[in-house]
């Protein structure tokens, strides 16, 4: 079993839609957690931490439930720069390393 | 914030050479760095956590002796690979970790190296 699990998609949504991504996570030890994103044949740049008391940032929402291991990014009124390949990223115990879901990719059109 | 560098952004080599990759943290000292390795359609997969002054720690089924990795400064870290293979071929990416504390460190990402073995 994958350490990080994600639906790859594609999710084609209109502009100005909410589309919700969601993850799992295997290793209940993890201790932070993020969500990055990625354009095409680019470097990974971080979107935003998660936190189980949930947090916002403008259009994203994130969302942490270490209970059911399992992390979500609301996006609401989806712009068309919007379209990228968004990857949940978790960090286990003294590791500081990132381990990387494959990513869901998101296609936002006119 | 802060700025991580990588040289070349992409090489072409013919298979059996070697091939080195630079990366640069530009405006802060990163006692740890980190290679990643993307194939295609994949997730980035760490290869090797660069420690400056110490061995690099690699992954399971990471060559050590393909896969050279010298930290010898707190701004530098080289990933050597060598003898490539067509199957090498891939978009290596490193990340440079702030110290800050544990609870604090970020890491910031380098634009990648998209090689090509020929």
């Amino acid at each position: 079993r994958k350490e990080v699990e994600q639906d790859p998609g594609p999710f084609n949504v209109p502009e100005g839609a909410t589309v919700a991504f969601n993850c799992t996570y295997s290793n209940s030890a993890s201790q932070s957690f993020f969500w990055y994103r990625q354009d095409c044949r680019k470097e990974p740049k971080l979107l935003m931490s998660v936190y189980s008391s949930g947090n916002e940032d403008g259009r994203f929402t994130a969302q942490l439930n270490r209970a059911s291991q399992y992390i979500s990014l609301l996006i609401r009124d989806s712009k068309l720069s919007d379209s990228a390949t968004y990857l949940c990223v978790v960090t286990g115990t003294g590791r500081r390393a990132l381990t990387f879901g494959s990513g869901t990719r998101l296609q936002v059109q006119p | 914030g802060a700025v991580v560098s990588q040289h070349p952004s992409w090489v072409i080599c013919k298979s059996g050479t070697s091939v080195k990759i630079e990366c640069r943290s530009l405006d802060f000292q990163a006692t740890t760095m980190f290679w990643y390795r993307q194939f295609p359609k994949q997730s980035l997969m760490l290869m090797a956590t660069s420690n400056e002054g110490s061995k690099a720690t690699y992954e399971q089924g990471v060559e050590k002796d393909k896969f050279l990795i010298n930290h010898a400064s707190l701004t530098l870290s080289t990933l050597t690979v060598t003898s490539a293979h067509p199957e090498d071929s891939s978009f290596y990416i490193c990340s440079a970790l702030t110290s800050g504390g544990a609870s604090t460190d970020t890491q910031y990402f380098g634009p990648g190296t998209r090689l090509t073995v020929l």
